[in-house]
């Protein structure tokens, strides 16, 4: 259990639907990222949220549209994808002061699976 | 452009067999240098953060070092348990919540 839960673990899609992915995290942390991690990639950020302001990659294309209704719990909403789109979709939260040494607390993640 | 590579891209150990994996950096301000452990299906798990040159950090099996350019994490006498991909990533000057991530090395470590 790390503090970081997100739901569905494993998702298979087509490319006209409409699906969402939730993480929510019970750390008490004020940030939330998404990530994005293909076979033999490193991970890409996709998505910060942080004291409530968003900041984005400006290569993640507008099919992906994220949510932070507050401090505790993230979405990652998705329409028309295409299947280069299949990847395990990592959330991670932090804290952004105090004792915090700079790490990142990961979910296990979404498995995205675009036909 | 701010990059960070790892290698070797994977590595096969016999359990007892001591090795260090690499990764080196070019950013253009660090404000600290992070090892991860992923296992297969899983979210990446935090090992260390490191600062400055010189710094070195242990844990277990493990032991982290820093020099200006590159980071190694030294295993010394692994086990089958120590096998996992092992991620870098450094946290830039620019934009405290942007990390850049390494490919990762993916170790077997085999009984």
């Amino acid at each position: 259990e790390t503090g970081v839960t997100q739901t569905p673990r494993h998702l298979v899609m087509g490319m006209t639907n409409k699906k969402s992915l939730k993480c929510e995290q019970h750390l008490g942390h004020n940030a939330m990222y998404w990530y994005k991690q293909s076979a033999k990639k490193p991970l890409e950020l996709m998505f910060v949220y942080s004291l409530e302001e968003r900041v984005e990659n400006n290569s993640v294309p507008s099919r992906f549209s994220p949510e932070c209704p507050n401090s505790s719990h993230l979405f990652l909403h998705l329409h028309t994808l295409q299947p280069e789109d299949s990847a395990l979709y990592l959330c991670a939260s932090s804290p952004l002061a105090g004792e915090w040494t700079g790490e990142l607390f990961f979910g296990e993640g979404s498995r995205l699976t675009v036909l | 452009e701010d990059q960070v590579t790892q290698s070797p891209e994977a590595l096969r150990l016999q359990e007892g067999e001591s090795s260090s994996l690499n990764c080196s950096y070019t950013v253009s301000g660090l404000r600290g240098l992070f090892w991860y452990r992923q296992d297969p299906g899983k979210g990446p798990e935090f090992l260390f953060t490191l600062y400055s040159a010189g710094e070195e950090k242990e844990k277990e099996r493990l032991k982290a070092t820093l020099t200006k350019k590159e980071s190694f994490l030294h295993i010394t006498a692994p086990k089958p348990e120590d096998s996992a991909t092992y991620l870098c990533a450094v946290r830039l000057v620019n934009y405290g919540q942007n990390f850049v991530f390494g490919p990762g090395t993916r170790l077997s470590v085999l009984p």
